[in-house]
């Protein structure tokens, strides 16, 4: 399984976007980018998730570096209640483990 | 609404006492998936399941047990042989094994605390 690298804290103030890197560079061509967070002491929550081409939801954009090797998640207007952590996960198409590291935590600063 | 239980949310245990955590979805999803994490660390992989009576070891299944008798069930017994119990679990459930669509939804989680 590819591994994510992720910085263990960022800084956003509020009302800013707020980028979120993540390296996967041994990722293979069959395995999806995904990103959840976690709110302390609740469960992950599914963010957004990409193969190859950027994505955009509600909640946030996914852009994905044309070789794949890195992806950014990027919260538009980064409020309070963003304040998580956020993990970048790599999962392959025909293989249902979902593997997360240590994450990032995001730090909303008013 | 549909979604993921867990049950208790939190739960004490005296040394040596095997306890089983409850996981029941109603969406009808086939995989389903148990977690461990520790403070301040990610999500460990305990055991997954794809399907009713079938279920698979993750990376840390030592001192676990779990069935699949149901679709909608995935019970975690916590088994005395599992030196350092104390910590949050957390299921997950997944709409299909494979495929692209396939994000994983997690309940609340139970903290057991091992005394």
């Amino acid at each position: 399984d590819a591994k994510t690298t992720q910085p263990p804290s960022m800084d956003c103030a509020e009302g800013r976007a707020a980028n979120l890197p993540c390296n996967h560079s041994t990722i293979s061509g069959n395995e999806y980018v995904y990103w959840y967070r976690q709110i302390h002491s609740q469960g992950p929550q599914y963010i957004i998730h990409g193969l190859k081409n950027n994505e955009t939801n509600e909640m946030a954009s996914l852009i994905i570096t044309e070789d794949r090797k890195s992806s950014t998640l990027i919260l538009p207007h980064a409020t309070l209640r963003d304040t998580a952590v956020y993990y970048c996960i790599v999962r392959a198409y025909n293989f249902n483990k979902f593997y997360f590291g240590s994450g990032t935590k995001l730090n909303v600063k008013p | 609404d549909g979604g993921i239980t867990q049950s208790p949310k939190y739960l004490f245990r005296k040394e040596g006492q095997n306890v089983t955590l409850s996981c029941e979805q109603n969406l009808n999803h086939d995989a389903m998936y148990w977690y461990r994490q520790d403070p301040g660390q990610g999500l460990r992989l305990i055991y997954y399941s794809q399907i009713v009576n079938d279920f698979q070891k993750g990376d840390i299944a030592e001192g676990y047990s779990v069935s699949r008798e149901k679709k909608e069930s995935f019970p975690l017994t916590v088994t005395s042989a599992q030196k350092n119990p104390t910590a949050f679990y957390l299921c997950a459930s997944s709409k299909d094994s494979q495929g692209e669509n396939t994000e994983a939804f997690f309940g609340q989680g139970t903290r057991l605390t091992v005394v």
